[in-house]
């Protein structure tokens, strides 16, 4: 599986947008990007996928670059309960080495 | 029911101690997994069972001993842990098999074990 790179920690002020990055740059073709939050004491809990095309759903959104080499995970309007760590994930679905392998992820506070 | 059950919340063990943790889904889901997670660390892949079937072992101890009685049940026993074995224990299912499918994991809040 591609390793991610991401920031170990953030802020952001409640009410705007999170933006976390992750970078990819060697991700092979057939694999995915998904992003998974873990808030404290708590299993990790799946957000949002793609492939190559920007994607939404009702928690977030996910923006992957043209070139797929990295891609931003976008909370549009952060409440204090976003505070978590957010694990960008490399994944080669529809393989035969298809696992879901985490990294040390970005610890995001959302501050009032 | 959207959700993966693991029991006990909380367990502590002697190191001679033999014990088993217990994970449930009724989601119909095809494929489950056990994950152990470090304070501070991510989550570390251990067990995947495809369709009641153990497909991956991540070279995991032998005194963890993995065990999927149906598809909706998935067993971890326990027997002679080391105090450096205390961690919590998240138990994850996929409605796809790994490599059939693109849905996401569902996990457990875990078992917080410690060895004593």
């Amino acid at each position: 599986d591609a390793k991610t790179t991401q920031p170990p920690s953030m802020d952001c002020a409640e009410g705007r947008a999170a933006n976390l990055p992750c970078n990819h740059s060697t991700i092979s073709g057939n694999e995915y990007v998904y992003w998974y939050r873990q808030i404290h004491s708590q299993g990790p809990q799946y957000i949002i996928h793609g492939l190559k095309n920007n994607e939404t759903n009702e928690m977030a959104s996910l923006i992957i670059t043209e070139d797929r080499k990295s891609s931003t995970l976008i909370l549009p309007h952060a409440t204090l309960r976003d505070t978590a760590v957010y694990y960008c994930i490399v994944r080669a679905t529809k393989t035969s080495y298809d696992k879901v392998i985490f990294g040390p992820g970005t610890s995001l506070s959302v501050i009032p | 029911d959207t959700e993966v059950t693991q029991t006990p919340k909380h367990l502590v063990m002697g190191m001679t101690n033999k014990k088993s943790l217990k994970c449930e889904q009724h989601m119909g889901h095809r494929a489950m997994y056990w994950y152990k997670q470090k304070a501070k660390k991510p989550p570390e892949l251990m067990f995947v069972y495809s369709y009641e079937k153990l497909s991956i072992n991540e070279s995991v101890p032998s005194r963890f001993s993995p065990e999927c009685p149906n598809s909706s049940l998935l067993n971890l026993h326990l027997h002679a842990l080391q105090p450096e074995d205390s961690a919590l224990y998240l138990c994850a299912s996929s409605l796809d098999a790994p490599g059939q499918g693109t849905h996401g994991y569902t996990f457990g809040s875990g078992t917080r074990l410690t060895v004593v």
